[in-house]
């Protein structure tokens, strides 16, 4: 069992439409959350970090961290066909210096 | 604030050779953090160096190994490449690497012939 699991997809969703992506995880351990959006053939890029449980929101981005369910999410709101990419969560524990673990990513397309 | 850059973006070797991929941190980053991302096993962790010191390593073969400067530029190279190897390999910089935001470069497209 891999210790972060994500959907892959694909997810499709019209313009405008809320997104959610969502991730669980296995090691209580994990303290640092991250969300990741990487277009095709180009490095991820950092969207949202969280450091432990709670919410935060970043112009149409939210995301969320429930340690007691070891659950993840990230709200899109608004999205646009600019959007479209693969989202990766990410997190680490507070003793394995510089190691995120993947999730396998979801790709997501927001059609016009 | 320039961010992380890895050179060269692709690289085209025969198998048995060996490689160097370079990577610039972002200015104040001291940490650095390699991996490797293929369609089949996705984003994978290498290893973390630290002021010159590996602090951190994956679960992948010897011929995978690194190096840090004092500058905090990093170095990896694979040697006698395998087929498997092909894939991308990016590097990620944070300030301490004790989990704090990591960025990442562009990455290098390995291919393996």
């Amino acid at each position: 069992q891999k210790e972060v699991e994500q959907d892959p997809g694909p997810l499709s969703v019209p313009e405008g439409a809320i997104v959610s992506l969502n991730c669980t995880y296995s090691n209580s351990a994990f303290q640092y959350f991250m969300w990741y959006r990487q277009y095709s053939r180009k490095g991820p890029e950092l969207l949202m970090y969280t450091y432990s449980s709670g919410n935060k929101e970043d112009g149409r981005f939210t995301a969320q961290v429930d340690k007691s369910s070891k659950y993840i999410s990230l709200f899109i709101r608004d999205s646009q066909p600019s959007d479209s990419a693969t989202y990766l969560c990410a997190m680490m524990t507070s003793s394995n210096t510089g190691k995120l673990i993947f999730g396998q990513g979801t790709t997501l397309q927001v059609k016009p | 604030k320039a961010g992380v850059t890895q050179t060269p973006r692709y690289l085209i070797k025969t198998r048995g050779q060996q490689v160097t991929l370079s990577c610039s941190p972002i200015s104040g980053h001291r940490s650095v953090s390699w991996y490797q991302q293929t369609p089949g096993q996705g984003l994978q962790f290498l290893f973390e160096y630290f002021s010159e010191t590996q602090r951190n390593k994956g679960n992948f073969p010897g011929r995978f190994s690194g190096r840090q400067f004092s500058n905090s530029r990093s170095e990896m190279n694979v040697s006698t490449l395998e087929l498997g190897d092909s894939a991308l390999y990016l590097c990620a910089s944070s300030q301490t690497g004790g989990g704090d935001e990591q960025y990442f470069g562009p990455g290098t497209r390995l291919t393996v012939t």
